[in-house]
């Protein structure tokens, strides 16, 4: 029972190219959240899904797209990647309004 | 608009030296408010979830407490093993917002 799965783990990008960031959960979650993490400012949610088949923008979506590929898996794609985009990303699966479970994060610089 | 602080933003204990951490929020609607420990470059482990204030939850050395304004977060005899950083997080039924966390240093 691996719980909330990320990969990869690091990556470098250059301004402008474009990635996919990986999430799987096999605790049967409906709901699935994306969040970055920033020195300073907290987690702040950039997009979640409520159930498969549904996707709702957070707090900073802006340069962000998801995909809720089936209930285990949700995706998320930098198009063109910028310098501001460079954070620790998590993933995490939960039930609802009830409590969240993270996985162990993606690290993204972009230069 | 909601919003979450907490603190002290840092906290050095001597071991067995009890303190509370603190969580503020304003929100438009609480649906519940959460605890959670994260260790240096680990993903956010759950802790606690506190619904209705008044309500309180206890495992192991923490305690969690709710209020209708604030939580806090008890330490009771901490052990270098405690050392973390604590966040918390409130649901307002559509968004999840998160404080920006309690580092917390328990010296042996």
């Amino acid at each position: 029972n691996a719980g909330v799965t990320q990969t990869p783990k690091f990556q470098v990008l250059k301004t402008g190219q474009s990635m996919t960031l990986q999430c799987a959960q096999d605790m049967n979650h409906n709901s699935m959240y994306w969040y970055r993490q920033d020195p300073g400012m907290g987690l702040r949610l950039i997009y979640y899904s409520a159930s498969e088949g549904t996707t709702d923008k957070g707090e900073v979506p802006n340069g962000y797209n998801v995909s809720r590929l089936n209930k285990r898996e949700f995706s998320l794609r930098l198009e063109s990647a910028a310098p501001s985009q460079t954070s620790v990303y998590f993933c995490a699966g939960g039930r609802g309004d009830y409590e969240q479970y993270f996985g162990p994060g993606t690290r993204l610089t972009v230069t | 608009e909601d919003q979450v602080t907490q603190s002290p933003e840092a906290l050095r204990l001597q071991e067995g030296e009890s303190s509370s951490l603190n969580c503020s929020y304003t929100v438009s609607g609480l649906r519940g408010l959460f605890w959670y420990r994260q260790d240096p470059g680990k993903g956010p482990e759950f802790l606690f979830t506190l619904y209705s204030a008044g309500e309180e939850k206890e495992k192991e050395r923490l305690k969690a407490t709710l209020t209708k304004k604030e939580s806090f977060l008890h330490i009771t005899a901490p052990k270098p093993e405690d050392s973390a950083t604590y966040l918390c997080a409130v649901n307002t039924g559509n968004q999840f917002y998160f404080g920006t966390g309690t580092s917390l240093t328990v010296i042996p």
